[in-house]
């Protein structure tokens, strides 16, 4: 089965530093997302994108974060000035269209924050 | 918003005994429902969902069920096996929305 994939797996950054995650949906997927569970949590919404824009975002989803698709594969995920609180697991996922609600998420990256 | 509600946040259960894992959801325009399975370290993983316009689902040894009235649904397991340990997590999205609203998570432990 197709997989999203991410990287990196672990990135360790100090605060007030930009980090960049990277995702590469599945191939024919439309629609994709950024989710982040901090640990021991519930897994939480950032951002859904579709059609090179931002179709939807939670309150998490402020100025310092950003999206973006650079190329026809890689998704990106930008915190501009790291905090400490920014520490979680970040996961991309994709879907493939409006009407396929089957959600496929990435392995995830884990930001520290030091 | 939509907010979903989990319980219990453990469980342990016997090998062979089933398990049931609960879920409540506020706002009735919710038309969908998934459950994810996430093993330590991993990636959620799909392992069953229903829309609204169905009220039971079963896969293999995995149902789930929805009562709209009451805004809640359910994730039945029977047989359980050791790889059934994992936490679990409901969610529900509302028609027309992108985002999943997930629960807390139950984390499920199959004792041999």
């Amino acid at each position: 089965e197709p997989e999203v994939t991410q990287t990196p797996s672990h990135q360790v950054t100090q605060m007030g530093q930009e980090v960049i995650l990277r995702c590469v949906p599945i191939s024919n997927h439309l629609y994709f997302y950024w989710y982040r569970q901090i640990l021991g949590q519930k897994v939480e919404f950032l951002v859904s994108f579709y059609n090179n824009e931002i179709s939807e975002k939670s309150e998490i989803f402020d100025d310092q974060f950003s999206v973006e698709r650079p190329d026809g594969s890689n998704f990106t995920l930008k915190i501009r000035s790291t905090k400490l609180e920014d520490s979680a697991m970040y996961f991309c996922a994709s879907r493939l269209t409006g009407v396929v609600e089957k959600l496929f998420f990435g392995s995830g990256t884990q930001l520290s924050v030091l | 918003g939509e907010n979903v509600e989990q319980h219990p946040s453990t469980l342990s259960v016997q090998e062979g005994d089933s398990a049931v894992i609960k879920c409540t959801y506020s706002d009735s325009a919710s038309n969908y429902f998934p459950w994810y399975k996430q093993e330590l370290g991993k990636r959620p993983q799909l392992i069953i969902d229903i829309r609204s316009n169905v009220g039971e689902k079963k896969d293999q040894r995995i149902a789930v069920t929805l009562n709209k009235t009451a805004k809640h649904f359910s994730l039945h397991i029977t047989e359980t096996q050791p790889e059934d340990s994992a936490v679990y997590f409901c969610a529900a999205k509302i028609q027309g929305a992108q985002k999943l609203v997930f629960g807390q998570g139950t984390r499920l432990t199959i004792n041999p």
